[in-house]
């Protein structure tokens, strides 16, 4: 069974860093690319980053870029979100999830999400 | 960026009864590079449609997905009390960013 477990989220200042991890399971987790997805609250969705499977390529979306970091370990079977200067809008429910092929595939199978909010 | 519009807002509908549900997109989609998504309360989206008209796994064939261009259909023909949720279309194509549209809340 195909698993993905978020951890790392909270209460962060405005301008600080969080460091979101997701633990992958039931797959060969090295075979495949990940994507993070956020939902603020009450919203819609909204996809932040994808890495491939030998983190060859990486993309952001613009409202990150320059700000959070995705990097992977497959050795521990991990995808990661390194998110610095933190805003109020980057309050959210962050989804680690599978991409079932290259790039241009959807996400198949998604975490339950780690809650980050952003306030003072 | 390919901006999703979907409509409507919210379908109020009964148990029994056909849904349809649209997503229209700014500009053509490449090889209906399109999927749905249902979300239920509390929590994680669950893939039911991609490439505009192939179920995931699972998923029963009760929902079918149609289209091609800028204007793809999220039809299920018979709902069930456990189709009552959230549903997003995403287009997810070759170049980035991947988006998703704003909704559509499907209620009893």
């Amino acid at each position: 069974e195909v698993q993905l477990v978020e951890s790392g989220g909270g209460l962060v200042q405005p301008g600080g860093s969080l460091r979101l991890s997701c633990v992958a399971s039931g797959f060969t987790f090295s075979s495949y690319s990940m994507s993070w997805v956020r939902q603020a609250p009450e919203k819609g969705l909204e996809w932040i980053s994808y890495i491939s499977s030998s983190s060859n390529t990486i993309f952001y979306a613009d409202s990150v870029r320059g700000r959070f970091t995705i990097s992977r370990d497959n050795a521990k079977n991990s995808l990661y979100l390194q998110m610095n200067s933190l805003r109020a809008e980057d309050t959210a429910v962050y989804y680690c999830a599978r991409v079932s092929g290259v790039y241009y595939s959807p996400e198949d199978y998604w975490g339950q999400g780690t809650l980050v909010t952003v306030s003072s | 960026e390919i901006v999703l519009t979907q409509s409507p807002g919210t379908l109020s509908l009964s148990p029994g009864e056909r849904a349809t549900l649209s997503c229209r997109a700014s500009q053509s989609v490449s090889n209906s590079y399109l999927a749905w998504y249902q979300q239920k309360p509390g929590q994680a989206p669950r893939l039911l449609i991609y490439g505009a008209s192939s179920r995931a796994t699972g998923i029963p064939d009760r929902l079918s997905g149609s289209g091609s261009g800028t204007d793809f259909t999220l039809t299920i023909s018979r709902l069930e009390p456990e189709d009552f949720a959230v549903y997003y279309c995403q287009q997810y194509g070759r170049s980035p960013p991947k988006t998703f549209g704003q909704g559509t809340k499907l209620e009893i």
